[in-house]
């Protein structure tokens, strides 16, 4: 069975410190791997798709990269701003559907 | 690009009556629409996808007659929920995805249903 499993839960930071955030999954074949960006209240945003292992992409402050296994979601000094839940989901080959994780809230101090 | 509305974005209905949500891509044909529920404090679930043109499949558990999808264009999906009862206060999103070997999926800002 599909399965997206997402690490820390939660996540309180202070300005400026950097930290990591995983999503380990087990698919019968990966299509592709999404993170998205939820706020309170709010849709998901979508944030970076990554197909194959080694991939890696970078938007401002946040970086993905992808392994076999997992994928890490980098947020390199992060401002009060980058607070919300984050959420990673995978589609599977020969599918459409997203499975996602449970998401990992982050709170980002002043 | 790739926008998505829902309208409305907060409803509250009586018991027994029936709401309607649209879910709209604003700047892109989407031949796939898919419609999540979400509780608080947890991830999102998938209740059914919607191709053009197509009867909706429903994920297994979601009833059908219950929550009915309509995906009559490119355009436009709608999802009524029918005798609504409180159980069925939740927020509901939706999702557009474009053809063309892309999967990316992009989601509306979601609507917030209470049944009092």
């Amino acid at each position: 069975e599909d399965q997206v499993t997402q690490s820390p839960e939660a996540l309180r930071l202070q300005e400026g410190e950097s930290s990591s955030l995983n999503c380990s999954y087990t698919v019968s074949g990966l299509r592709g791997l999404f993170w998205y960006r939820q706020d309170p209240g709010k849709g998901p945003e979508f944030l970076f798709t990554l197909y194959s292992a080694g991939e890696e992409k970078e938007k401002e402050r946040l970086k993905a990269t992808l392994t076999k296994k997992e994928s890490f979601l980098h947020i390199t000094a992060p401002k009060p701003e980058d607070s919300a839940t984050y959420l990673c989901a995978v589609i599977k080959a020969a599918g459409n559907k997203l499975t996602f994780g449970g998401g990992t809230r982050v709170l980002v101090k002043p | 690009g790739a926008v998505v509305s829902q309208h409305p974005s907060r409803v509250i209905c009586k018991s027994g009556t029936s709401v309607k949500i649209e879910c709209r891509s604003l700047d892109f044909q989407a031949t796939t629409m898919f419609w999540y529920r979400q509780f608080p404090k947890q991830s999102l679930m998938l209740m059914a996808t919607s191709n053009e043109g197509s009867k909706a499949t429903y994920e297994q558990g979601v009833e059908k007659d219950k929550f009915l999808i309509n995906h009559a264009s490119l355009t436009l999906s709608t999802l009524t929920v029918t005798s609504a009862h409180p159980e069925d206060s939740s927020f509901y999103i939706c999702s557009a995805s474009t053809s063309g070997g892309a999967y990316e999926q992009y989601f509306g800002p979601g609507t917030r249903l209470t049944v009092t």
